[in-house]
């Protein structure tokens, strides 16, 4: 069964210091790959996914992720945090079958300190 | 807007009652899905329906029945409400290249 593995339920950061995220799957069959984040009281928004192509995705709010599959990685990485950034974040992976389920992390707490 | 509606945003109920979480997407997707949050946040699909068809049912007791009137609908039904049932339950709907949209979430807590 695929799995997915966020390292660090806690990620404390300095404003303007770069943000990285892990994420690990175990999959006989490259996954489709995803980062969703949620604020306070919110539902996910997709920040990135990556199906198949370019294996450095890029996405909203400066978030970028690079899939390496000899590490079965899919880290999330910011260049510079903003206070806004501070939220949950959770990296999914979609089995490739049919069912099309995102199967997610436990997620990761990022904290920006001013 | 498009997007993705849960209807109520909070409901609070006591045990052994029954309730409903309804769900509606104007995106034209074909299928639909309802996710579990627990208190420590961890994400669980519970069901997915493809087009009225349900497609995921993973290992949810009995007392949680999902219903799909038409593919833009998947509303949630609960039966003797159980402490434990206490969660955030999520509606999502997914397109054809994996762009999966989610509702802003029904807080459910159990007295």
């Amino acid at each position: 069964a695929q799995s997915v593995t966020q390292l660090g339920s806690h990620v404390s950061v300095s404003e303007g210091a770069l943000v990285l995220l892990r994420c690990n799957y175990s999959s006989s069959v490259p996954p489709y790959l995803f980062w969703y984040v949620q604020y306070p009281n919110q539902g996910l928004q997709l920040l990135l996914k990556y199906t198949t192509g370019a294996t450095l995705v890029k996405g909203i709010n400066g978030f970028e992720a690079e899939f390496k599959k000899s590490e079965t990685s899919f880290h999330l990485t910011k260049p510079s945090a903003h206070m806004s950034d501070a939220a949950e974040y959770f990296c999914a992976v979609t089995p490739m079958d049919s069912s099309y389920k995102l199967i997610f992390g436990s997620g990761t707490r990022l904290l920006v300190r001013p | 807007d498009t997007a993705v509606s849960q209807t109520p945003k909070y409901l609070v109920t006591q045990m052994g009652n029954d309730k409903s979480i309804k769900c509606e997407q104007n995106l034209g997707h074909d299928t639909m899905y309802w996710y579990k949050q627990d208190s420590k946040k961890f994400l669980k699909i519970m069901f997915s329906y493809n087009n009225k068809e349900l497609i995921i049912n993973e290992t949810v007791p009995n007392r949680f029945s999902p219903k799909s009137p038409d593919k833009a609908h998947l509303n949630l039904h609960i039966n003797s409400l159980e402490l434990g049932d206490s969660a955030v339950y999520f509606c999502a709907s997914r397109d054809g290249n994996y762009g999966y949209t989610f509702g802003s979430g029904t807080r459910l807590t159990v007295v």
